[in-house]
């Protein structure tokens, strides 16, 4: 597609479970980010993919957060046993080759943890 | 570390201009963007400078200066719907963005 696809748009889930968002980058586009933004304040880069290849995961909380490109099937990003801090904005972005100056951002998946 | 600083708001009148600040402390980085969010939205990309000097891409223009650590985005004929946020954001070597504390621009008629 022309656009970044990301759902659920909206995930509310209680302390302790288990959430999974996905993201479909632009057709043609090799590299995929996941940033998170709370309270509409700063972004927290997390993690990139470079096709199925982890690129750059840096800012992964590796406890509790996984993610994978697989071929043909969206991008994932888990986050088991969420907790209250993670109630957030998760953004998805994808460009076309490294060094690209623009990344394009998806609609995000609000996660609500109670 | 690498850290990015915004003015938390600026208001102006339709029509104006306005500059929106980012000073940064890093150890390397490829380019400075700039990302316009409206409220509830995604971020949408408005300019990238690589090299020092001015970029300008009709009403925006943006600024960087490596030797001060300092960027700017400038907008010009403010309209309405520029009331959104700002954010000045570092390329990281690996393509990753490092984002600003993030300006809220509110334009008033």
């Amino acid at each position: 597609g022309e656009e970044v696809a990301q759902t659920p748009k909206h995930l509310v889930r209680g302390e302790g479970q288990k959430a999974k968002l996905y993201c479909a980058p632009i057709k043609g586009h090799s590299y995929v980010f996941w940033y998170q933004q709370v309270l509409k304040n700063e972004f927290k880069f997390l993690i990139s993919f470079q096709n199925e290849n982890v690129f750059d995961e840096t800012g992964m909380p590796k406890e509790r957060f996984s993610a994978k490109c697989l071929p043909n099937s969206p991008c994932s990003l888990e986050i088991q046993a969420t907790k209250l801090e993670d109630s957030a904005v998760y953004f998805c972005a994808s460009s076309s080759r490294q060094g690209e100056d623009t990344q394009y951002f998806g609609p995000g998946t609000r996660l609500t943890v109670l | 570390g690498q850290s990015l600083e915004q003015p938390s708001e600026v208001t102006a009148v339709e029509g104006a201009i306005v500059q929106i600040n980012c000073t940064y402390q890093t150890s390397g980085f490829y380019g400075l963007s700039w990302y316009q969010q409206h409220d509830g939205g995604a971020p949408t990309f408005l300019s990238y400078n690589a090299l020092d000097g001015l970029e300008e891409t009709g009403r925006f223009s943006s600024f960087l200066s490596r030797s001060d650590s300092y960027g700017y985005l400038l907008l010009q004929e403010l309209q309405m719907k520029d009331s959104a946020s700002y954010f000045c954001a570092l390329h990281h070597n690996t393509d990753k963005l490092i984002f600003g504390t993030g300006t809220r621009l509110q334009v008033f008629p």
